[in-house]
């Protein structure tokens, strides 16, 4: 069984820019979350979409946006690139969840930096 | 708000040794609660969950952990460590009744002597 697949593994910006970030879930899995890995933050839950929605959302600016198309994949996009974005940003699928037992797993990340 | 707390940063063990993880969190209710192992330059991987019944739960690897109410507490434990074992460790916690906005610890740092 393939895993959770992100893409591109590197991404290197400049301040402004803007970044678009790939992930593919695990065959069967409906939902998507992102957490950013920033050095010093820790892991932190940026966004949870599933079938097709934005069903939660952490604590980041709305520069943080994405989406998630028909085949359950999803994309991160990444407004106005600043310095402090600079992070391995992690994306994980699961079943859908509700009170299942239904563990999140993670893919191998796609690692932000910003020049 | 649910929040977890790991006060070890780094812990050093010799291999063949026996580990444990600490994990504290708090949330109102039963959490659903994870650990996690994350390699350099790789993803997290699952060592085990609980959600309800038996308090002590095996996981992969040999890794097993006890889920104490009483103490809000998750630890993790192994009873011989291997060099591979050698990684950053992360307990989560998770709302009960679904296991979205998983709530990370800061991690330990698992080095490995021989």
């Amino acid at each position: 069984e393939a895993g959770v697949t992100q893409s591109p593994t590197h991404l290197i910006k400049t301040r402004g820019q803007q970044a678009t970030l790939r992930c593919s879930p695990i065959s069967g899995h409906t939902s998507v979350y992102w957490y950013q890995q920033a050095l010093g933050l820790g892991l932190q839950f940026l966004l949870w979409y599933d079938e097709g929605e934005e069903r939660n959302r952490g604590n980041f600016p709305p520069r943080f946006s994405g989406r998630q198309f028909p085949n359950y994949s999803s994309e991160l996009n990444v407004n106005a690139l600043e310095l402090e974005d600079s992070a391995l940003y992690l994306c994980a699928s699961s079943f859908r969840t509700a009170g299942a037992d239904q563990p999140q797993h993670f893919g191998d990340g796609t690692r932000l930096s910003i020049l | 708000a649910q929040s977890v707390t790991q006060p070890d940063i780094h812990i050093t063990v010799s291999e063949g040794a026996s580990l444990e993880l600490r994990c504290n969190y708090s949330y109102g209710a039963t959490p659903y609660l994870f650990w996690y192992v994350q390699s350099p330059g790789q993803g997290l991987q699952l060592l085990l969950k609980y959600f309800s019944g038996d308090t002590l739960v095996q996981g992969i690897k040999g890794f097993e952990a006890e889920f104490k109410r009483s103490q809000s507490s998750f630890n993790l434990r192994k009873p011989s460590v291997h060099w591979s074992d050698a990684a950053e460790y992360f307990c989560a916690v998770a709302q009960t009744g679904t296991a979205s906005k998983l709530t990370f610890g800061t991690g330990t740092r698992l080095q490995v002597t021989l």
